[in-house]
């Protein structure tokens, strides 16, 4: 299946800090990726649709303005996490929707994002 | 809106053959997926169901009925390195293709 990465695979950071997250699509292009946040035992949470050239859309209750999403590039989205607290603590993880043949989403191996 | 179900735990033992259910409320559907999770990993795809049947790839297969809103995911000769969690996922009928998950199915494959 295609490839997609993640940087950083983990971070610990300071309350009030913000972190950015890269999403790279390494052997496809992607016109559209997802971010995903997920608790620990928990299923994944969808929190915006990144759609390159244009804004995220984000999903009901979560903050645009703390989740900042830029997809810049047809192989790259990122998301900021700003002035991040404790609560934001979770494991991060994107995908990229290949719209080839399967028109699937291959997933990134995860952030783990840790808010002392 | 979409809702999925699926149960939360399963356990089986090496060889055994597990069935993970998954059934749907959704105004549109356009699919059904299926993802594995190992634990703090990130989600691999399985198997991918448009059309109602039976779709096989190696020991998994996955089966959808859209007029039950129903589908499953098949393994076959358990391995402890099936034991993960598993979930459905629902494509909405959208240009994104974005998914909606069910809470997931961890699966115990004992010796």
């Amino acid at each position: 299946g295609a490839v997609v990465s993640q940087h950083p695979s983990w971070v610990i950071c300071k309350s009030g800090t913000s972190v950015k997250i890269e999403c790279r699509s390494l052997d496809f292009q992607a016109t559209t990726m997802f971010w995903y946040r997920q608790f620990p035992k928990q299923s994944l949470m969808l929190m915006a649709t990144s759609n390159e050239g244009s804004k995220a859309t984000y999903e009901q209750g979560v903050e645009k303005d703390k989740f900042l999403i830029n997809h810049a590039s047809l192989t790259l989205s990122t998301l900021t996490v700003t002035s991040a607290h404790p609560e934001d603590s979770s494991f991060y993880i994107c995908s990229a929707r290949d719209t080839g043949s399967t028109d699937t989403q291959y997933f990134g191996p995860g952030t783990r994002l840790t808010v002392l | 809106g979409q809702s999925l179900e699926q149960p939360s735990e399963v356990t089986a033992v090496e060889g055994a053959i597990v069935q993970i259910n998954c059934t749907y409320q959704t105004s549109g559907f356009y699919g059904l997926s299926w993802y594995q999770q190992h634990d703090g990993g990130a989600p691999t795809f399985l198997s991918y169901n448009a059309l109602d049947g039976l779709e096989e790839t190696g020991r998994f297969s996955s089966f959808l009925s859209r007029s039950d809103s129903y589908g499953y995911l098949l393994l076959q000769e358990l391995q402890m390195k099936d034991s993960a969690s598993y979930f459905c996922a629902v494509r909405a009928r959208s240009n994104t293709g974005k998914l909606i998950f069910g809470q997931g199915t961890t699966l115990q494959v004992k010796p």
